[in-house]
């Protein structure tokens, strides 16, 4: 049963242009969004957050829209450079008494070429 | 200031033996969680650990189990490795106080763990 979804595995976009990655959610207690970038090798380093009560969320070319009715978050990379090139994780935050987890969608590979 | 430190970084087992892997959080952070990355399930939550107590699990067997200590540093263990153990494990620690906190977790580079 996986809560997160990043249903596009991969995504190939032209230097310049907006890169889109999607992601959709089943659980309605989660309160925080989160997206996560990774390059090989390496562990995951935080880009971009939005609370659950917010809509939008904006840092420099970075930008996550958050569509609560449909459980639906995007985010936008304006302009896309070759440096983006990795594999982008979408995340949320579910936060009880016990503590906090970070459920994650399983990625979506960008690759931005010049 | 230091990010999170996991080691070892690489290490080859045999089935059925045991591993114990560590981390160390950014100076401060008073939380730790450990991930699972698996090419086909990504990122699988692991477990949480907050002051010495273990927080939140998430769905593994008892094989998986952990530990933190009073300096924050925290330990990872998995005994009777399984062929399907192979992954990266990734430590990630975080502020527990102070605002917003938005859960944001630092990731460590990861332990690379290969069962033959």
């Amino acid at each position: 049963d996986q809560q997160v979804k990043q249903n596009s595995p991969s995504l190939s976009v032209q230097e310049g242009r907006i890169s889109i990655l999607n992601c959709d959610y089943t659980n309605s207690m989660f309160d925080y969004f989160l997206w996560y970038k990774k390059y090989p090798a390496e562990g995951p380093t935080f880009l971009i957050s939005i609370s659950s009560i917010k809509d939008k969320n904006e840092d420099g070319r970075f930008t996550v829209f958050l569509n609560k009715s449909a459980k639906h978050l995007s985010l936008h990379i304006v302009p896309s450079q070759p440096g983006d090139s990795a594999v982008y994780f979408c995340a949320a935050r579910l936060s009880n008494q016990a503590g906090t987890a970070l459920i994650f969608g399983k990625g979506t590979t960008l690759s931005v070429s010049s | 200031k230091a990010g999170v430190t996991q080691t070892p970084r690489y290490l080859i087992k045999t089935r059925g033996q045991q591993v114990t892997l560590s981390c160390s959080p950014i100076s401060g952070h008073r939380s730790v969680s450990w991930y699972q990355q698996t090419p086909g399930q990504g990122l699988q939550f692991l477990f949480e650990y907050f002051s010495e107590t273990q927080r939140n699990k998430g769905n593994f067997p008892g094989r998986f189990s952990g530990r933190q200590f009073s300096n924050s540093r925290s330990e990872m263990n998995v005994s009777t490795l399984e062929l399907g153990d192979s992954a990266l494990y990734l430590c990630a620690s975080r502020w527990t106080s102070g605002s917003p906190n938005t859960g944001e977790l630092f990731f460590g580079e990861g332990s690379r763990l290969t069962v033959l």
